[in-house]
């Protein structure tokens, strides 16, 4: 099986301007969740999405904002983009209900200049 | 809210040594996992190990094995006979077994090892 894939892997914006990433799950697995990864901050959750559903949400600005396909990809988008917004981008995902082991994918690294 | 602490940012070990990476975390559930990340430079996280906590035996996998004392809320990764190859950035995680409310991962800072040839 092919695993987590995401695009773009880097991605150079300014302050002000919005940028959408995106993340294809392991096929069959219907969660993806996404996390935010700084030097400072760690790795803090954003969102997770099942079967289209956003299930749970991290403490992020509004700014910070998610969706689900039917074939389980999922998107984030930022808006109105900050210096601190800087950061990798994981996105993971998982199929099985119980015990729902997350498969990162490489990441998408966003640099606002 | 749960929250996870890795005290340690960097750690060095000799290869073929063995080297324990310490986690403490802080919960009111009584059921959870917990598990070991490693992130390689540039490269994609991995799940090391796992740790259901209504196990009292700790998790084994290969080189990899825990200490998990529930009491003490301490959740250690103990990695015998280290290689190169281990040099990496180690998260700690805890995630409830709630899954329907509450299934996001809560990260420790992670430590930084790195092994020395």
């Amino acid at each position: 099986k092919a695993g987590v894939t995401q695009t773009p892997r880097y991605l150079i914006k300014t302050r002000g301007q919005q940028v959408t990433l995106s993340c294809s799950p392991i096929s069959g697995h219907r969660s993806v969740s996404w996390y935010q990864q700084t030097p400072g901050q760690g790795l803090q959750f954003l969102f997770e999405y099942f079967s289209e559903t956003q299930r749970n949400k991290g403490n992020f600005p509004g700014r910070f904002s998610g969706r689900q396909f039917s074939n389980s990809r999922s998107e984030m988008n930022v808006s109105t983009l900050e210096l601190g917004d800087s950061a990798l981008y994981l996105c993971a995902s998982s199929g099985d209900w119980y015990y729902n082991e997350q498969f990162f994918g490489p990441g998408t690294r966003l640099t606002v200049l | 809210a749960q929250t996870v602490t890795q005290s340690q940012p960097e750690m060095s070990v000799q290869e073929a040594e063995t080297v324990t990476l310490s986690c403490t975390y802080d919960t009111s559930e009584s059921d959870y996992y917990l598990f070991w990340y490693k992130q390689p430079p540039s490269r994609q996280m991995i799940l090391v190990i796992r740790q259901e906590a209504y196990k009292q035996q700790n998790a084994t996998e290969n080189r990899f094995s825990v200490n998990f004392q529930k009491a003490a809320k301490s959740f250690s990764l103990k990695i015998s006979d280290s290689q190169l190859g281990d040099a990496a950035m180690y998260f700690c995680a805890y995630r409830s077994v709630n899954t329907g409310a509450n299934s996001k991962l809560t990260f420790g800072k992670g430590i930084t090892l790195s092994v020395r040839p």
